[in-house]
């Protein structure tokens, strides 16, 4: 497609359930981001992808969150056994080979709701 | 690591008046700079950049931001507000020396404009 695009839109899940978050970069895109947008919060980083180096995990908040991207291309984030405090937008932007300063593309996002 | 700090987490400006909306960040090396800018349920949206040369940068919507290095400061402003700029604004920094190409956002600050 021709931009970043997030599935799905909106999802409520019960609290202790696990959920799958996926994103689909721009083609070519070598550099794949998580963030989490929190009400009335900034962005928060949560994890990077550049090519086929290691990803840059520093930003997830706890071993519940893990995240892949097969073939260089579509990444998923996982939760598990969600917590209400995960509630929140989760971002995927992506951008082309790091080293200069390019501009991010950003999905619209994935709403998650834990009840 | 930086840190990027908008000054204000609200702003509400009368159509047709000056919009200023501050960010500062902390870095001995002048980042890489970006403004975006999110409408509701939609994703964020590159609004201008500064990576090197003139100062002054202009964006879209007639959106202009000035680098000033002597107070780490990248303050947006647009002459003239108008009702579709109401939106959420995130400054953002991307760190030269980092070849991992982080980026970095600010809080965001909410601009309200009143007609």
């Amino acid at each position: 497609g021709a931009g970043v695009s997030q599935s799905p839109s909106n999802k409520v899940t019960e609290k202790g359930k696990d959920v799958e978050l996926r994103c689909d970069p721009i083609s070519g895109h070598t550099a794949l981001y998580w963030y989490r947008q929190s009400l009335g919060q900034g962005l928060e980083f949560l994890i990077y992808f550049q090519g086929n180096s290691a990803p840059d995990k520093s930003g997830l908040p706890s071993d519940r969150f893990s995240a892949e991207r097969t073939g260089g291309s579509v990444s998923t984030l996982t939760i598990q056994r969600t917590q209400q405090e995960d509630s929140a937008v989760y971002l995927c932007a992506s951008t082309l080979a790091g080293g200069v300063a390019g501009e991010l593309f950003f999905g619209e996002g994935s709403r998650l709701t834990v009840l | 690591a930086q840190s990027v700090t908008q000054l204000g987490s609200h702003v509400s400006v009368s159509e047709g008046a000056l919009v200023l909306l501050r960010c500062n960040y902390s870095s001995s090396v002048p980042p890489y700079l970006f403004w975006y800018v999110q409408y509701p349920n939609q994703g964020l949206q590159l609004l201008l950049k500064y990576t090197t040369g003139a100062t002054l940068v202009k964006g879209i919507n007639g959106f202009e931001a000035e680098f000033k290095k002597s107070e780490t400061s990248f303050h947006l402003t647009k002459p003239s507000a108008h009702m579709s700029d109401a939106a959420e604004y995130f400054c953002a920094v991307s760190d030269r020396e980092n070849t991992g190409n982080q980026f970095y956002f600010g809080t965001g600050t909410s601009l309200t404009v009143i007609p």
